[in-house]
């Protein structure tokens, strides 16, 4: 079974609030990404890194930023959130071809 | 990275196998084909990846056929805790980097009914 945490699981936060969604891996895995999910839509790829200090945008335009100081941390973040911001954030890591999802996060933006 | 196309959705029956298609025309040489797994308010989870032939594993069995522009998953005896979105996807074994990632697409809805 994979070790891959996401918190908090639920989020219900006011519009123009800094929020900071937490991803962690105890497996040392190099790859990392953030997906965006709407309900019973298809997982779009937000942002990624293949390591310490990378990091890429994804395939989706997104005002979320992330960082990757440490192999095991990999944080998301929105400065300002947005209503539209409200949706599903997904983490994964990668070990070879297989990607590990977290739990995801629920965001809500009211 | 190779497009694929795969049914929205399915409907079955307790006990019954479901095949589930996936289409990817433009495959390449070095193409892997992996399938995903999702639950309602579940992150999506590895289910089979093959390369051609036939692969088996203790949950499901992929069936690539020699040209590879397609590929069936087929699920032995579902059950209604077999109900999830099940994706297909194509791409270079260990994607990532110049190689792309792996796009997630719609996948295929499979409702199991009792």
């Amino acid at each position: 079974e994979a070790d891959i945490y996401q918190t908090p699981r639920y989020l219900v936060i006011g519009t123009g609030k800094k929020i900071t969604l937490e991803c962690s891996q105890t497996m040392g895995h190099d790859k990392m990404y953030w997906y965006q999910q709407d309900p019973g839509m298809e997982l779009h790829l937000i942002h990624y890194s293949y390591g310490v200090n990378s990091t890429e945008k994804g395939d989706l335009s997104s005002e979320s930023t992330v960082s990757r100081i440490r192999t095991e941390h990999f944080p998301l973040t929105l400065e300002s959130a947005r209503p539209s911001h409200t949706s599903q954030y997904l983490c994964a890591s990668k070990r070879g071809y297989e990607q590990y999802f977290g739990p995801g996060t629920r965001l809500t933006v009211t | 990275l190779a497009k694929t196309t795969q049914p929205i959705s399915m409907d079955s029956y307790e006990g019954q196998e479901v095949n589930i298609t996936c289409s990817h025309n433009n495959i390449a040489t070095n193409d892997y084909i992996t399938w995903y797994q999702q639950f309602p308010s579940q992150g999506p989870r590895f289910i089979i990846q093959g390369y051609k032939t036939k692969v088996t594993n203790e949950v499901a069995s992929l069936f690539i056929p020699a040209d590879r522009k397609s590929s069936t998953l087929s699920l032995p005896r579902v059950s209604l805790s077999d109900t999830a979105v099940y994706y297909c996807l194509v791409g270079p074994r260990d994607y990532g980097g110049s190689q792309g990632n792996l796009i997630f697409g719609k996948g295929t809805k499979l409702s199991v009914k009792p």
